[in-house]
């Protein structure tokens, strides 16, 4: 049972764009949500996390938005660099940051 | 700080076959979790285990994978008999527990032909 939807499967952006992943949950009951990016050959590294009592969480180039009413939330990665070029995996988990459900990942390219 | 160290990287078996993969996690951390990650997939966990007692194993396919932490640090994941389907990254993370972040080893790959 797929708990969280993730879009695009992958994505092309140039140097200095904007990135945009977006990730939609069913269960209500979720309430952190974070992001990994994982490089080829390496495992997931935590880049942002937001719980539901905010509606944006900034950190550097990366924030993530939330909307609780229409339960999704995204990854914006501004002013995107070619070292950005990864897989992004959205998560959520009840209660703790533990137990995580991920989604099925976005493969971000940044092109020069 | 030393990451989560995980061995081997790679791993080729026939299907049939038994394979053992090894976790060691970062000092201090009382929360050991396995995930398999498949080609094109979020990893999807296993088993999570908090000191060397199992919380939860409920996906856990445990007519062929078992997994133990002895002594509450170490930890080995064993597939036997691997399967076709068995191919996947497995993935060690730790954490201090609680609400503190998962920090992942970079796994072992395993192709089971």
């Amino acid at each position: 049972q797929q708990q969280v939807k993730q879009s695009p499967q992958s994505l092309i952006v140039q140097k200095g764009g904007i990135s945009i992943i977006n990730c939609a949950y069913e269960n209500t009951a979720f309430d952190y949500f974070p992001w990994y990016q994982q490089f080829p050959g390496k495992g997931p590294a935590l880049l942002i996390a937001i719980r539901p009592d905010v509606s944006e969480k900034k950190e550097g180039r990366f924030t993530i938005s939330f909307n609780k009413s229409a339960k999704q939330f995204s990854l914006h990665i501004m002013d995107s660099q070619p070292g950005d070029s990864a897989t992004y995996f959205c998560a959520a988990s009840i209660g703790t940051a533990s137990k995580l459900t991920f989604g099925t990942g976005t493969r971000l390219q940044v092109t020069l | 700080e030393a990451g989560v160290a995980q061995s081997p990287r790679y791993k080729i078996i026939e299907k049939r076959q038994s394979v053992a993969f090894w976790c060691n996690p970062i000092s201090g951390h009382a929360t050991l979790y396995w995930y398999q990650q498949i080609l094109g997939q979020g990893p999807k966990l296993l088993i999570q285990f908090q000191n060397n007692g199992v919380v939860d194993d409920s996906q856990l396919p445990k007519d062929r994978f078992s997994a133990e932490r002895l002594k509450g640090v170490d930890s080995t994941l064993k597939i036997q008999p691997a399967k076709l389907e068995d191919s996947a990254v497995y993935l060690c993370a730790s954490s201090f527990g609680g609400n503190s972040p998962l920090h992942f080893g970079n796994g072992t790959r395993l192709t089971v032909t």
